[in-house]
């Protein structure tokens, strides 16, 4: 079955630092790749999605590249904030309106002042 | 920002009872999911709708869970007999982008 893998558990960083959280995905075919982003008390919100194969997302500085090749989705952000602190989770789905969503484990950022 | 709605926010059940949760989807999207969010941020999904109609279901859901989304109406879940293990947040999200409701937060006690 289709699964999304997250290594780091939790990422503890300072503010400015670089962000990178590690994703990598195992389907069959070839999925649309989210980054979902959760904060405390709310249901996860999109960050960003890339539907076509070696293309980039984009969005309010964090970025991630869908890898064919090496089947990784990660994420990345120059500098982070403390208003990021949250969960992120990288998600696949296939390519239709009506297709469920595999989640990742999560990665819980902590962004220090 | 998301206009899932869901209700209500929390909900507390003894074991054995009924638990039901509703969702009003963005006004347009024709699809509906709920999924539950266990304690470990483990996501699983339950079931989705087009237009009404069961797209998929997983086992569990079948059996102790009911679910409808009936036109002009808040979608709903119910669980049938509440069981400690179904103490999670129960989320509603309604496609294109699929944007997720806050969730009800369901705790069996």
């Amino acid at each position: 079955g289709d699964s999304v893998t997250q290594m780091q558990g939790q990422v503890t960083l300072s503010e400015d630092d670089f962000l990178f959280i590690n994703c990598t995905y195992s389907t069959t075919w070839y999925p649309t790749l989210f980054w979902y982003v959760q904060y405390p008390g709310e249901g996860p919100q999109l960050l960003l999605k890339v539907t076509t194969a070696n293309n980039k997302g984009i969005s309010r500085g964090f970025e991630a590249t869908y890898d064919k090749g090496t089947t990784s989705f990660h994420l990345q952000k120059a500098s982070v904030q403390e208003s990021d602190s949250a969960v992120y989770y990288c998600v696949l789905a296939d390519n239709n309106a009506g297709a469920k969503l595999t989640f990742g484990g999560g990665t819980r950022l902590t962004v220090r002042p | 920002n998301s206009k899932v709605i869901q209700t209500p926010r929390y909900l507390v059940k003894g074991q054995g009872q009924k638990a039901k949760m509703r969702c009003i989807p963005e006004k347009g999207h024709p699809v509906v999911f709920w999924y539950q969010q266990n304690k470990n941020n483990e996501f699983k999904f339950l079931i989705n709708f087009q237009n009404q109609e069961v797209l998929q279901q997983i086992d569990m859901t079948e059996k102790r869970f009911s679910a409808e989304c009936p036109s002009n109406s808040p979608c709903s879940l119910e669980i049938q007999s509440s069981e400690a293990g179904d103490s999670a947040l129960y989320l509603c999200a309604s496609s294109s982008e699929v944007f997720f409701g806050k969730g009800t937060r369901l705790t069996v006690v």
